[in-house]
C-alpha cells in the first residue's frame, strides 16, 4: 500500500498566483520529507525538504509546511511562474533510513 | 560537474535477452539506488546500496539484480526481461542514505521497452 499519497494528479494555476500541492503520508516513522520537481525527459531534481522537528521551511518562492498530527505536508509556490510547470513528487523517509518513498506525483501547469 | 550518468538512455529489447543498465556518479557518494517510474504509480524503489558490496531490496526487486563492486558504479541487471519491465528507470545517489540532508541526485533516466 502506498505510504505517501498525492491525491491530486494535476493542478492548473495562473501565473503570479499561489500553487499549493498537497501530500499525505501514513507511516508515523517518517521524519524527513522532500519535494522533487521533474521535467519531461529529465531526472527528478531536489527542490526543498523539511525534517519533522520543523513545521515550515522556506527557500525563495518555495515553502513546505508540515503538519505531523495530520500526517500532511504541502508545498506552496508564490508567485507561480510558467517555468514551474512540471511534475512534483512528494517523498518521505525515516531519518536513519535507506528507502525513499514517493507519491505518484502532481502535474502542475502554470498558465500565462 | 557533479552528476549521475546512465547508459543507455533508450533501449528496445526482446523478452529474455539479458541486459544491463549502467549507472555512475562522480560525487563520491556512499548511497546509490534504482527506481522505476510507471504511469499512475510514481517512482518505486527497486534496489539500493549503502556502500560497496552492500545492497538491499526496495519495494519492487523481482526480476532485477544489482551489484556494487566500486563506489561510483551501480549497474542494474535484467537477466530475463519481460514486457512488464517496460518502464522508465532512474538511478540516484546521495552522500549517506535518505535521511536529513541526504537529498538524492538523479540520473537522466533510461527508457526501456521489452517486446
Amino acid at each position: 500500500d502506498q505510504q505517501v499519497k498525492q491525491n491530486s494528479p494535476s493542478l492548473s494555476v495562473q501565473e503570479g498566483r499561489i500553487s499549493i500541492l498537497n501530500c499525505d503520508y501514513t507511516n508515523s516513522m517518517f521524519d524527513y520529507f522532500l519535494w522533487y520537481k521533474k521535467y519531461p525527459a529529465e531526472g527528478p531534481t531536489f527542490l526543498i525538504s523539511i525534517s519533522s522537528i520543523k513545521d515550515k521551511n522556506e527557500d525563495g518562492r518555495f515553502t513546505v509546511f508540515l503538519n505531523k498530527s495530520a500526517k500532511h505536508l504541502s508545498l506552496h509556490i508564490v508567485p507561480s511562474q510558467p517555468g514551474d510547470s512540471a511534475v512534483y513528487f512528494c517523498a518521505a523517509s525515516e531519518n536513519s533510513g535507506y528507502a525513499l518513498n514517493f507519491g505518484k506525483g502532481t502535474s502542475l501547469l502554470v498558465t500565462p | 560537474e557533479a552528476q549521475v550518468t546512465q547508459n543507455p538512455r533508450y533501449l528496445i529489447t526482446v523478452t529474455g535477452k539479458k541486459l544491463t543498465v549502467t549507472c555512475s556518479q562522480n560525487m563520491n557518494h556512499e548511497y546509490m539506488s534504482w527506481y522505476r517510474q510507471d504511469p499512475g504509480l510514481g517512482l518505486r524503489q527497486i534496489y539500493y546500496s549503502m556502500n560497496v558490496e552492500v545492497t538491499d531490496k526496495g519495494d519492487v526487486p523481482e526480476g532485477y539484480k544489482v551489484s556494487r563492486k566500486e563506489k561510483r558504479n551501480f549497474p542494474l541487471i535484467l537477466e530475463s526481461p519481460s514486457p512488464n519491465q517496460t518502464s522508465l528507470y532512474f538511478c540516484a545517489s546521495s552522500r549517506l542514505g535518505t535521511g536529513v540532508d541526504n537529498e538524492q541526485f538523479f540520473g537522466p533516466g533510461t527508457r526501456l521497452t521489452v517486446l
